[in-house]
């Protein structure tokens, strides 16, 4: 049963242009979220969150948007850069209990210069 | 300002050993989760545990699998006698809060033999 989905293995954007993940999810329990960027070897690195009193986050070229009726959120990444490149995990968690975080399967981004 | 340390980096063990992966949070960090990433897949929640007491522990194996967070000194994820369904890379993150992000180690790969 998977609560998370990012339904795109893949995204190829040009260098300069907009990237936009996707990430949808199940669970109405669900009130935070956060996007992760991950380079082989390496851990998750955090990017950014969002809370479900909140419809928009923003931190510099990185956006996240949440709309609760679809149970849908997005991440743009303006302008986006090669060093961008790398596998986006979106994430959920549940603040009351512990916030154990349900991870979606990722998105491999790939910034074309 | 160190991050989470995780160790060691790369683990072989052969079928029926134990396995122990260490994790020393952030500094001032308290809460400690544990996941899973089996290969082409999305973390996995495994346990959450907050100064000597384990609060969540439902995405951990009954058998073989336990993890500690004592008051002194790093966490540890103890596997015994594994198996070769083990290998994996296993994250340690760590919070302030439970409503702050959580921000992740560099992982432990195990590899059985």
């Amino acid at each position: 049963d998977q609560q998370v989905k990012q339904n795109s293995p893949s995204l190829s954007v040009q260098e300069g242009r907009i990237s936009i993940l996707n990430c949808d999810y199940t669970n109405s329990m669900f009130d935070y979220f956060l996007w992760y960027k991950k380079y082989p070897a390496e851990g998750p690195t955090f990017l950014i969150s969002i809370s479900s009193i909140k419809d928009k986050n923003e931190d510099g070229r990185f956006t996240v948007f949440l709309n609760k009726s679809a149970k849908h959120l997005s991440l743009h990444i303006v302008p986006s850069q090669p060093g961008d490149s790398a596998v986006y995990f979106c994430a959920a968690g549940d603040m009351e209990y512990g916030n154990k975080l349900v991870f979606g399967a990722g998105t491999i981004l790939r910034v074309k210069s | 300002n160190a991050g989470v340390m995780q160790n060691p980096r790369h683990l072989v063990r052969r079928r029926g050993q134990e396995a122990r992966l260490r994790c020393s949070p952030v500094k001032g960090h308290s809460h400690v989760y544990w996941y899973r990433q089996l290969p082409e897949e999305g973390l996995k929640f495994m346990v959450y545990l907050q100064k000597e007491n384990i609060i969540d522990e439902s995405g951990m194996p009954k058998e073989r699998f336990s993890a500690e967070f004592p008051k002194e000194g790093p966490s540890i994820l103890r596997i015994q006698q594994v198996v070769r369904g083990d290998s994996a890379a296993y994250f340690c993150a760590s919070s302030p809060e439970v409503t702050q992000p959580q921000h992740f180690g560099d992982g432990t790969r195990l590899s059985i033999l």
